[in-house]
């Protein structure tokens, strides 16, 4: 049971490029999410869905991008790097409707942007 | 404006030790209040989680204490081992779609 992948790992941007972070999970969650990871910051919730079609903004949504296609996928775009945006990524997605517990995250991707 | 406020941002125990790591909040409809563990590289993971309506869950050597009045909750982590060496995240949230997180404690345990 592979739970939530996330591609890249790891990637360098310069200023003003594009690239998309992938998101996948096989646990038929309803619910997927996109955090950002800065040291004495926390995580910070960027964008959220609560089902295909359906995607909201978070805490720090500006300079990103997102949709929901189907069930198992969640992609995060970045539309024109910028240097605040180097931080570790995490995708996290749990059961959907009124349930109220356990957030599964994947390993993280790590983006420097120069 | 950060909802949920965690300290220390860093904590060292010893081997055996009590750890504890403290949180506050500021909207009072928050309504589950979930820790999660992360270790270096990983993601993080549920660790343990309280809702209002009780004071204290326990489970195993990890403890939440939870003081609504105050507004408050900690982490208490008993016979401390270095393997609980990790960074620990509170959080909460007042429906099933924003979990809130705080700073982050690193928690060191040495031997």
């Amino acid at each position: 049971n592979a739970g939530v992948t996330q591609t890249p790992k790891f990637q360098v941007l310069k200023t003003g490029q594009s690239m998309t972070l992938q998101c996948a999970q096989d646990m038929n969650h309803e619910y997927m999410s996109w955090y950002r990871q800065d040291p004495g910051m926390g995580l910070r919730l960027i964008h959220y869905s609560v089902g295909a079609g359906i995607t909201d903004q978070g805490e720090v949504p500006n300079g990103y991008n997102v949709s929901r296609s189907t069930t198992e996928d969640f992609p995060l775009r970045l539309l024109s790097a910028a240097p605040s945006q180097t931080s570790v990524y995490f995708c996290a997605s749990k059961r959907g409707g009124a349930y109220v517990g356990e957030l599964f995250f994947g390993e993280g991707s790590r983006l420097t942007v120069l | 404006q950060q909802q949920v406020k965690q300290s220390p941002q860093s904590l060292i125990v010893q081997k055996g030790g009590i750890s504890i790591i403290n949180c506050a909040y500021e909207n009072t409809a928050f309504d589950y209040f979930p820790w999660y563990q992360q270790f270096p590289g990983k993601g993080p993971a549920l660790l343990i989680a309280i809702r209002p309506d009780v004071s204290e869950k326990k489970e195993g050597r990890f403890t939440i204490s939870f003081n609504k009045s105050a507004k408050q909750f900690s982490l208490h982590i008993m016979d401390s081992q270095p393997g609980d060496s990790a960074t620990y995240f509170c959080a909460a949230s007042r429906t099933s779609e924003k979990l809130v997180f705080g700073q982050g404690t690193r928690l060191t345990i040495n031997p």
